[in-house]
């Protein structure tokens, strides 16, 4: 079945650091693929999404790469603020409902 | 503004208790989604619907039920509430116009605690 694989946390960062969050998939056909943030004591939104090959997503600084030979959707920032600070989810749907990676966590320090 | 609302935002019950969390959605959007977040499972989904009338299990339905008999409802009922249900509770809805790869739209959560 479908699946999301990412990064394990808590990541760390200072402010103004660079930042990876990794995510690669299993499924089956050609999936869309999705970044969501989760705010402190809130619902998740969506941050990006790609729905074919070599796009691009991206919002608030935030860019990911849908990548079908790495089977991968890595969300990069080049300078992250302390307000980026919560949980990352990757997910992608296919032909089932939207499968989620197990989250994130980023913590960005003045 | 169109908006999705959960209630109650917390809520605290007892082992064997039938529970029901309201789900509610005002964007006439047709797909409707529950999910539980557990630490270290990120989201999983409970149960699903594509339209009125209809309804579909999900990779945790086991001790849930939903029934979709309105466009902007889906309720959520735990017929007997166990200690493993104790989780934060999503809903979320989404167009239907191009099906499942649209964007979901989430509630704020309702944190149910079974002791």
């Amino acid at each position: 079945g479908n699946s999301v694989t990412q990064m394990e946390g808590p990541v760390t960062l200072s402010e103004e650091a660079f930042l990876t969050i990794n995510c690669t998939y299993t499924a089956t056909g050609y999936p869309s693929l999705f970044w969501y943030v989760q705010y402190p004591g809130e619902g998740l939104q969506l941050l990006l999404k790609a729905t074919k090959a070599d796009d691009k997503g991206s919002n608030k600084g935030f860019e990911a790469t849908y990548r079908k030979e790495t089977t991968s959707f890595h969300l990069e920032k080049g300078s992250v603020q302390v307000s980026d600070s919560a949980v990352y989810f990757c997910a992608l749907v296919g032909n089932t409902p939207l499968v989620f990676g197990k989250g994130t966590r980023l913590s960005v320090i003045a | 503004d169109a908006e999705i609302t959960q209630s109650p935002r917390h809520k605290i019950t007892e082992t064997g208790r039938q529970v029901t969390l309201a789900c509610h959605q005002t964007w006439n959007h047709n797909n409707m989604f529950w999910y539980r977040q557990d630490l270290g499972h990120g989201l999983r989904l409970i149960h699903y619907s594509y339209g009125v009338q209809d309804t579909n299990k999900g990779e945790v339905s086991d001790g849930y039920s939903v029934s979709r008999s309105n466009t902007e409802d889906l309720p959520l009922t735990l017929e007997s509430a166990a200690s493993s249900q104790t989780s934060v509770y999503f809903c979320a809805s989404s167009l239907t116009a191009s099906g499942p790869t649209d964007e979901q739209f989430f509630g704020p959560g309702t944190r149910l605690t079974v002791l």
